[in-house]
């Protein structure tokens, strides 16, 4: 079945640790993205990627790194520069095109800082 | 900069009733409108999706309408069930940029 798969669905970092979130798809989608949702709040926007070896900005960046060497794979790793990295992450993906795009989502992960 | 606000923020409806759910927007150049539906926990899924063209689109007991001029959306839940109770969520996209502007939500419980 076509679809995107994040991985762990739930995960647990201890203070001043870097933690990985793994995002795969495989619908062969140009572009992928990472969204933070906190209680109460709209999904904001980390990391975009519209093509493997390049990514941009979001509104939120800072304390988060990303890669995108595969085209089916765009991991977001918190960092321990994030100061409030407990919260429910979403990627998603979608094709690159005129209007009409739409985003998939993958399950999202659960990140609680102990 | 581009935003999209949505009302009510939560609502509480009986099972079987309508409800109508609000969508501004004021991004620009306008490429697509989409509605997800977001189970606690889980992903948002697509509902549906419009363009600059579409007037109004249903899936099943959801219709969405929008209209461009004033930059407005609803969506229409007809007669409610207990499993619609979720999270909706209006999503913007601008023309040829693929960063999409979220609304907070809304979010609807249906009680028996």
């Amino acid at each position: 079945d076509g679809g995107i798969t994040q991985s762990p669905k739930y995960l647990f970092r201890k203070e001043g640790q870097n933690v990985t979130l793994s995002c795969e798809q495989n619908l062969n989608h140009d572009a992928m993205y990472w969204y933070r949702q906190d209680p109460g709040q709209g999904l904001r926007l980390i990391y975009y990627s519209q093509i493997v070896n390049d990514f941009q900005k979001g509104d939120i960046a800072e304390g988060y790194s990303v890669s995108r060497e595969k085209k089916e794979s765009f991991p977001l790793t918190v960092t321990s520069a994030q100061k409030n990295p407990t919260a429910f992450y979403l990627c998603a993906s979608s094709m690159i095109g005129t209007g009409g795009t739409e985003a998939f989502f993958g399950q999202g992960t659960r990140l609680t800082v102990v | 900069k581009n935003q999209v606000e949505q009302s009510p923020q939560s609502l509480i409806i009986l099972e079987g009733k309508n409800c109508t759910l609000q969508c501004n927007y004021t991004v620009s150049p306008f490429s697509n409108l989409r509605w997800y539906k977001q189970d606690t926990g889980r992903g948002p899924v697509s509902l549906t999706i419009m363009t600059f063209s579409e007037n109004t689109k249903s899936n099943g007991r959801y219709t969405a309408t929008l209209d461009a001029d004033t930059k407005q959306s609803s969506l229409h839940i007809t007669a409610s069930q207990l499993s619609d109770s979720a999270s909706y969520i209006c999503v913007v996209s601008e023309w040829g940029y693929q960063k999409v502007t979220f609304g907070t939500g809304t979010k609807l419980q249906v009680i028996p």
